[in-house]
This record gives structure tokens, sequence and C-alpha cells, in this order.
């Protein structure tokens, strides 16, 4: 079955520095979202990529969808401790359900 | 308008005991989801609904059923809990298997 891996696992960063996570799928994907989930709270959708290369930006987050569709990049620039969380891709294919990766834990030191 | 809520919030069990998961959503939403969060897995998909009386099997959906008798309700209920069934539990709706909205979630603890 399709399998979602995200890299890295946690991810600490002091604050002002950059902070970039990747997300890899086994099968080629029709769609790509990435949610975020600050600590004790639920999944916030941030995103949605349909396009081979398309590149969305969000204030300091860029999104990135990979050429073959297979892989999603989340960039962001000069971190804040408001960026605190976990952040999770979800791939998708058309008729069928979103698997989501493992998430990155980022932490962010004042 | 509330979104996703989820009762209860937390709940103890102990093994063998059985319980309900109410998760509602205000949103006219066709699809609805329960999945289940692990440290270090993610979310898993246990069970999914794409409309009012209808219900599918998810990734991990051994020892869960599901129940969707009205639009806005999906229930999940354990018949006979386990401790591997220790996690947080969350629901979803959307529609088209889109932009999915999260209830705030219901950690449970299997003794």
């Amino acid at each position: 079955g399709q399998q979602v891996m995200q890299i890295p696992q946690y991810q600490h960063v002091q604050e002002g520095e950059d902070f970039t996570t990747y997300c890899n799928s086994s099968t080629t994907l029709s769609n790509i979202q990435w949610y975020k989930q600050r600590p004790g709270g639920h999944p916030v959708f941030l995103i949605q990529l349909v396009k081979s290369g398309e590149v969305k930006k969000q204030k300091r987050l860029t999104f990135q969808f990979g050429e073959a569709k297979k892989n999603s990049s989340l960039h962001i620039t000069a971190t804040q401790t408001t960026d605190v969380g976990t952040y999770f891709c979800a791939g998708g294919k058309y008729g069928q359900n979103f698997v989501f990766g493992p998430g990155t834990r980022l932490s962010v030191l004042p | 308008n509330a979104g996703v809520t989820q009762t209860p919030k937390f709940r103890v069990l102990k093994t063998g005991q059985s319980m309900t998961l109410l998760c509602a959503q205000d949103m006219n939403h066709e699809y609805m989801y329960w999945y289940r969060q692990d440290p270090g897995m993610g979310l898993r998909l246990i069970h999914y609904s794409v409309g009012e009386g209808t219900t599918a099997k998810g990734e991990v959906p051994d020892g869960y059923n599901v129940s969707r008798l009205k639009k806005q309700n999906f229930l999940l209920g354990l018949e006979s809990a386990a401790p591997s069934q220790t996690s947080v539990y969350f629901c979803a709706s959307t529609n088209r298997r889109d932009t999915q909205y999260f209830g705030p979630g219901t950690r449970l603890t299997v003794l």
C-alpha cells in the first residue's frame, strides 16, 4: 500500500533559523496536503498542492510539490516560537483516502 | 458554527470495558473519519464514512466499530478495550476528500 515518510522526525532550531521538513511518497500522488498540530492540539490544515512542481507561499512558509509528484517540502524562514508544533504531510490519490506521514516535530529555542 | 466536536475529551477504561466516542460536525460534510494518533506514528485511519448510513474500514480497524446513522454524527465504539488501544483519537470531516477539519481529540487510556 501507499506509504508516506517524513524527515527529519525531530528538529530543534534557534529562533530566527530556517527549518525544512521533507515528505516522500512510495507512489505518485494526485495531491498533497500539509497540516500543523500545536502541542496538545489537533491538526490544522495549512495548504494543498496539486500541480507538478508547484510552489506556494504563506508568509514565512514555502511549500513545494516535486516534479514527479512523489515528494514535497515545507520550508519556514526565520522561525518564531509560534512555529512550534508537529508538521504533517498527507498524500492523496484520486478516489482514495489521504495517507498521513509520521510528522516532523519542530521545537524553537528562544 | 462549532465545526467538529468530540466527546468525551478524556477517558480511562479498564481492560475489557466498552465505550463509545461521539463526533459531531455542523458543516454538512459528507465524509467523516476516525483516526488514532500514537507517538512517532502520525495519524492512522481507523474507519471512515462517505455519507449517512455508510461506513468502511481504514488502515487499522480491528477492535473498533462505527456507525453513521445521522449525517452530522459519526460514532466510534470499542466493544472490549485493550491496553493497545490507549491513544489519542481524532475525528475529522470534509467534503469531496478535500481539506479535513479535525475535532479537538479524545485522550483514551486503557489500564
